[in-house]
């Protein structure tokens, strides 16, 4: 089936690196996104990988996939208190007709 | 450029009562996406609609309805409103042929 998974909470340390995970289920995806929500918000796209790529750098933002363990992940460098946000992970697989499958988001806390 | 944009902003009915609610794409995006995010279901896929016909829909039930327009802004209707219909509403937009599915900031819909 199709699923996505990602771990609930992460706190870093202002300054530091920031690394999100999501693993998903099916082989078959295509494309792979990272979103971010801020409260009360709605969803900010803040980049995506296609499945035939295994990284892809913009600005302080690293997306890491790894196809054989169905890993992606997404790395924030020196991350800043406006970072603070949940983080949702989502797939569009193989005959998906473009329907984004989400994981249940990563809350970031950014401390001092 | 204006983003997506929803309204209204926040809506509350009654159980049984019908909802509207609305979704302008970004200007050239003919693609529409509706998704629900509902306390501890997540981010569910609802339907999509690209030149006015309907393309793919979510595991939801019949009385979850919509439509596009000619400039391809969207509706989504809700007949028979129940409990669990209280979520928050996103819409997205993509380009044609286009991957990257960009959200308004949502509509709250509370049912009473």
């Amino acid at each position: 089936g199709e699923d996505v998974e990602q771990s609930l909470f992460l706190s870093v340390r202002e300054g530091d690196s920031s690394v999100i995970n999501c693993t998903y289920t099916d082989s078959s995806s295509t494309y792979l996104y990272w979103y971010k929500q801020e409260p009360g918000a709605g969803l900010q796209l803040l980049t995506y990988i296609f499945s035939n790529m295994d990284m892809k750098q913009d600005q302080r933002l690293t997306v890491l996939l790894n196809k054989k363990d169905k890993h992606l992940s997404l790395r924030i460098a020196d991350t800043q208190t406006g970072d603070s946000a949940i983080y949702f992970c989502a797939v569009i697989f193989s005959g998906g007709y473009n329907k984004l499958i989400f994981g249940a988001g990563t809350r970031l806390a950014v401390h001092p | 450029e204006a983003g997506v944009t929803q309204s209204p902003t926040h809506l509350i009915k009654t159980r049984g009562q019908q909802a509207t609610l609305r979704c302008s794409p970004i200007s050239g995006h003919t693609s529409v996406y509706w998704y629900q995010q509902a306390l501890g279901l997540g981010l569910q896929f609802l339907l999509w609609y690209d030149e006015g016909e309907e393309r793919n829909r979510g595991n939801f039930p019949p009385r979850f309805s919509g439509r596009q327009f000619p400039n391809y802004s969207s509706e989504l209707n809700v007949n028979a409103l129940e409990l669990e219909d209280s979520a928050l509403y996103l819409c997205a937009s993509s380009l044609p042929g286009n991957y990257e599915q960009y959200f308004g900031p949502g509509t709250r819909l509370t049912v009473t």
